[in-house]
């Protein structure tokens, strides 16, 4: 039962457009979100965050909405650069407290130079 | 954030033998965490170590194959027993302060031939 779903298993975006990396979610008790992103032979590394309270949350080049009725969230980066190609991880977590995470299967984003 | 290091980096082992890795936070955290991730899946919590208890195990894990230690707020250890090539994966410590989100170490690659 595959809780958090990415369904997008790669993207392929030109340097200096808009990536867009797409997560949906079945569990009604999530209510805190993250997006994380790996590279080969490294650990996840995070990158932002929203909580169920809010329904966009910025940090300079990436943004996530979050749209509860859709149990839909979403990342974008603008402009993409070619360090941004790696995995990206969608997790969700009943609560910041809780912080048992469980993760969508990863959309691997490419840059074209 | 906190810099998380894990010892091996990856290794290769032989069936039904064990291994033991462990995990180095650089400064004191409150909660640290097991994952792993198999071949082309995504990353799955195996149990959170508790400082001075017994690790708390998710469905479908269990103490006797991964024996967990947390002598200290900054130091655990996994151990992966008695192997067969299905434990093959990469397996991932880690760790947040109580204000924080979660800090994941670079990962242990394991191989079981």
């Amino acid at each position: 039962d595959q809780q958090v779903k990415q369904n997008s298993p790669s993207l392929s975006v030109q340097e200096g457009r808009i990536s867009i990396l797409n997560c949906d979610y079945t569990n009604s008790m999530f209510d805190y979100f993250l997006w994380y992103k790996k590279y080969p032979a490294e650990g996840p590394t995070f990158l932002i965050s929203i909580s169920s309270i809010k329904d966009k949350n910025e940090d300079g080049r990436f943004t996530v909405f979050l749209n509860k009725s859709a149990k839909h969230l979403s990342l974008h980066i603008v402009p993409s650069q070619p360090g941004d190609s790696a995995v990206y991880f969608c997790a969700a977590s009943a609560d910041f407290g809780n912080e048992k995470l469980t993760f969508g299967t990863g959309t691997r984003l490419t840059i074209i130079p | 954030s906190a810099v998380i290091s894990q010892k091996p980096s990856r290794d290769i082992c032989q069936r039904g033998t064990s291994l033991t890795i462990q995990c180095q936070v650089d400064s004191q955290v409150t909660m640290m965490f097991w994952y792993r991730q198999q071949p082309g899946q995504s990353l799955t919590l195996i149990a959170t170590a508790n400082q001075g208890s017994e690790a708390t195990y998710e469905s479908g894990f269990v103490i006797d194959k991964f024996p967990i230690s947390r002598p200290n707020l900054t130091f655990s250890t996994l151990t992966v027993s008695n192997m067969s090539p299905e434990d093959s994966s990469i397996y991932l410590c880690s760790a947040r302060r109580s204000t924080d989100t979660q800090y994941f170490g670079p990962g242990t690659r394991l191989t079981v031939l």
